[in-house]
């Protein structure tokens, strides 16, 4: 079974930093990538994918993450953060082509940013 | 259109009670999935629908949970002798078909005292 490890629990920064958070996972399949973002008193939506092509994906409100197969690795990074990116981040994969489509998600990190 | 809904937002309940929470998934959209949260964690899949048919339960933790779609829209998950353990945020999502986005509703906050 797959697993998703967020090695960042809590990231405290101020606006205009860049953040990184981290994603890793666990199967030797081809699965696909996804980040999802909750804002406050908000629903999980969907931040960006990545199902096939190029490794580097761009979502919504400035974000991007990058799959690197080799290090099983789906990091997510935006280059200047604003005070409204405050938010939990998930990381989720599903196996490629099973039946289901069925999200093992990470432990989530949750990031503050200070005005 | 509308999105995921869910009722009731919050349930409290005490132990060994029967509880059933509600999903109206998007209209259209064949694909059902239920997760669940417990604090500090992320979700963690229970049982997805195709339709009418539950396709894979195999996360449901044991025998107490149960969920029906019996006309391949709305569903229910239904949990029997709940216990404190259970006490969690059940999400539900849904999807166009098995292999599109999933789109989330703001969960049912289930305390069990």
């Amino acid at each position: 079974a797959q697993s998703v490890s967020q090695h960042n629990h809590h990231v405290i920064l101020s606006e205009a930093a860049s953040l990184e958070l981290g994603c890793n996972y666990s199967y030797g399949g081809t699965v696909n990538l996804f980040w999802y973002v909750q804002y406050p008193g908000q629903h999980l939506q969907l931040l960006l994918k990545y199902f096939s092509g190029d490794p580097l994906v761009k979502g919504i409100k400035g974000f991007e993450a990058e799959f690197i197969k080799s290090k099983f690795s789906f990091n997510l990074r935006k280059p200047s953060v604003q005070w409204s990116d405050t938010a939990e981040y998930f990381c989720a994969v599903n196996v490629y082509k099973a039946a289901g489509n069925k999200l093992t998600f990470g432990g989530g990190t949750r990031v503050l940013v200070k005005p | 259109g509308a999105g995921v809904s869910q009722t009731p937002s919050n349930k409290v309940t005490e132990k060994g009670k029967y509880v059933e929470l509600r999903c109206d998934p998007i209209s259209g959209h064949t694909a059902l999935y239920w997760y669940r949260q417990s604090l500090g964690q992320g979700p963690e899949f229970l049982i997805y629908f195709q339709g009418t048919g539950a396709a894979d339960d195999s996360g449901l933790p044991n025998d107490r949970f149960f969920a029906v779609r019996p006309e391949g829209s709305v569903s229910t998950l239904k949990i029997q002798r709940t216990e404190r353990g259970d006490s969690a945020v059940y999400l539900c999502a849904s999807s166009f078909s098995e292999l599109e986005t999933q789109y989330f509703g703001p969960g049912t906050r289930l305390l069990v005292l």
